[in-house]
C-alpha cells in the first residue's frame, strides 16, 4: 500500500520568506500526489495535484510542487509567504488501481510578521 | 454552485450510543468519501461510495458503516460509541473518485463522553 511522510510537523517562516514543506511518498505503482490545506475549523482545500505529465505542478495561491521520482518526493514551495498562508498542510497519495487516499500527518505552517 | 455540506456540525454523545452523520455532495458528484481526523492518528480514510456502492474501505472496525442514496447523499453510522471515536469526521465529494479532485465539507465534530 502507498504511504506518505511529511518531514516537520511545524514550520515557521517570516512573511516574505520562502516556504518549503517536505513530503516523501512510497508507492509500488505510479502515484497520484496531492497537497491540501486546512484552515482552522474548516475542511480541506486542494492546492495542487500531480497525476502524469509535467513534473512541476502549479497550484492556487502561488504554491507549486515538483514530483521527483528518483527521490520519491513531492515538496511544496512558495517563493514569498503571506500571513494568510498560516494553516495546516497535508500531502496525500493515491493510486489509480486502489481507490483510497493516504494522508501525511500534516505540517503546521506559522508565518511571522 | 453549493459546496459539500455536513450535518450536524457538532455532536455530543455518550459511550455506547450510536450516531449518524450526513453529507450532501456537490451537485453532479457521484463519489463520496469519509475521513476521520484526530490529533493522534491524523487523517484516516474510512470508506468511499460511488453510485450507491461501497468501493473501498479503510482499516476501521465494523462499528463504522455507511451508505449512499440515489441522489448521492451519504450517511455514516457509528454504533456502540467509544471515547476514541471522538474526532472530526470529514466528508469529501468528487466526480468519479478519490484520486480526482475532492471537495471537502467543513466536518462534523463528534465528542464522546
Amino acid at each position: 500500500a502507498q504511504s506518505v511522510t511529511q518531514l516537520g510537523s511545524h514550520v515557521s517562516v517570516s512573511e516574505g520568506a520562502l516556504v518549503l514543506l517536505r513530503c516523501n511518498y512510497s508507492s509500488s505503482v505510479p502515484p497520484y500526489l496531492f497537497w491540501y490545506v486546512q484552515y482552522p475549523n474548516q475542511g480541506l482545500q486542494l492546492l495542487l495535484k500531480y497525476t502524469t505529465g509535467a513534473t512541476l505542478v502549479k497550484g492556487i495561491n502561488g504554491f507549486e510542487a515538483e514530483f521527483k521520482k528518483s527521490e520519491t518526493s513531492f515538496h511544496l514551495t512558495k517563493p514569498s509567504a503571506h500571513m494568510s498562508d498560516a494553516a495546516e498542510y497535508f500531502c496525500a497519495v493515491g493510486t489509480y488501481n486502489n481507490n483510497d487516499m493516504r494522508f501525511g500527518a500534516g505540517t503546521r505552517l506559522t508565518v511571522k510578521p | 454552485k453549493a459546496g459539500v455540506t455536513q450535518t450536524p456540525r457538532y455532536l455530543i454523545k455518550t459511550r455506547g450510543q450510536q450516531v449518524t452523520l450526513s453529507c450532501s455532495p456537490i451537485s453532479g458528484h457521484r463519489s463520496v468519501s469519509w475521513y476521520q481526523q484526530t490529533p493522534g492518528q491524523g487523517l484516516q480514510f474510512l470508506f468511499e461510495y460511488f453510485s450507491e456502492t461501497q468501493r473501498n474501505k479503510g482499516n476501521f472496525p465494523g462499528r463504522f458503516s455507511g451508505r449512499q442514496f440515489s441522489n448521492s447523499r451519504s450517511e455514516m453510522n457509528v454504533s456502540t460509541l467509544e471515547l476514541g471515536d471522538s474526532a472530526l469526521y470529514l466528508c469529501a465529494s468528487s466526480l468519479t473518485g478519490v484520486i480526482y479532485e475532492q471537495y471537502f465539507g467543513p466536518g462534523t465534530r463528534l465528542t464522546v463522553t
